[in-house]
């Protein structure tokens, strides 16, 4: 099966500019992550979807961060307007049901570089 | 506070030879834990998990686990270690996160492993 893609897998971009990101999970996987990973860290969760709703968004930014998921499959991750601070590999991720138990399949990411 | 260490920023052993990579963990109640690995320009794959029976766990690519209650740890394990086993390896635990009301995955810092031929 294919696996979770996103777009682009590098950006750079000035201070200031919006910047968004897509994702495309696994096929019939109904929960959705989006992490950031700065470097020398692990990722940490920004928003998780299950289906078309938001359910956990604690830790989303939300002066300037903002995601959807329209139709419970791809989603968009956008941030308006970047700071030098947001550098760093955005991660979509997604896991068939809902359990936190399931394995998390994760895509490639997406290196944000804001000058 | 719960958390998860991975006390080792990098682990080098020679190809053959067997490998531990340490994680150590702090929750609330029961953990469900799990080893990722990330290549280099590659997202995290994953490699095995802890929920709940037997404490020896296996996984992908030869790896295994062993869950240690008393000790809070979950040391990821390969009897005879390969060149291209050389990667970052991320420990993860399950937490109630207290902000959302709902679990999360909070991962370590990362182990890079370098197995030299």
């Amino acid at each position: 099966e294919a696996g979770v893609v996103q777009s682009p897998r590098y950006k750079i971009i000035e201070k200031k500019q919006p910047v968004a990101f897509w994702c495309n999970p696994i096929s019939g996987h109904n929960t959705l992550y989006w992490y950031l990973q700065n470097l020398g860290q692990g990722p940490e969760l920004l928003i998780r979807y299950e289906n078309e709703e938001a359910v956990d968004d604690s830790q989303l930014p939300k002066d300037r961060f903002s995601a959807e998921r329209l139709k419970g499959v791809d989603s968009t991750l956008k941030i308006q307007p970047a700071e030098l601070g947001d550098s760093a590999v955005y991660l979509c991720a997604s896991s068939r049901g809902t359990h936190s138990y399931n394995e998390q399949f994760f895509g490639p990411g997406t290196r944000l570089t804001v000058l | 506070a719960q958390s998860v260490a991975q006390p080792e920023d990098q682990v080098k052993v020679a190809e053959g030879n067997p490998l531990t990579v340490k994680c150590t963990y702090s929750v609330s109640g029961n953990p469900y834990l799990f080893w990722y690995v990330q290549y280099p320009n590659r997202g995290l794959q994953f490699l095995l998990k802890y929920i709940t029976g037997d404490n020896l766990v296996k996984g992908s690519y030869g790896f295994e686990a062993e869950f240690n209650k008393s000790q809070t740890s979950f040391h990821l394990k390969k009897p005879s270690a390969l060149v291209s086993d050389s990667a970052l390896y991320f420990c993860a635990v399950r937490v109630l996160y207290s902000g959302a009301g709902s679990y999360q995955l909070t991962f370590g810092k990362g182990t890079k492993l370098s197995v030299i031929p």
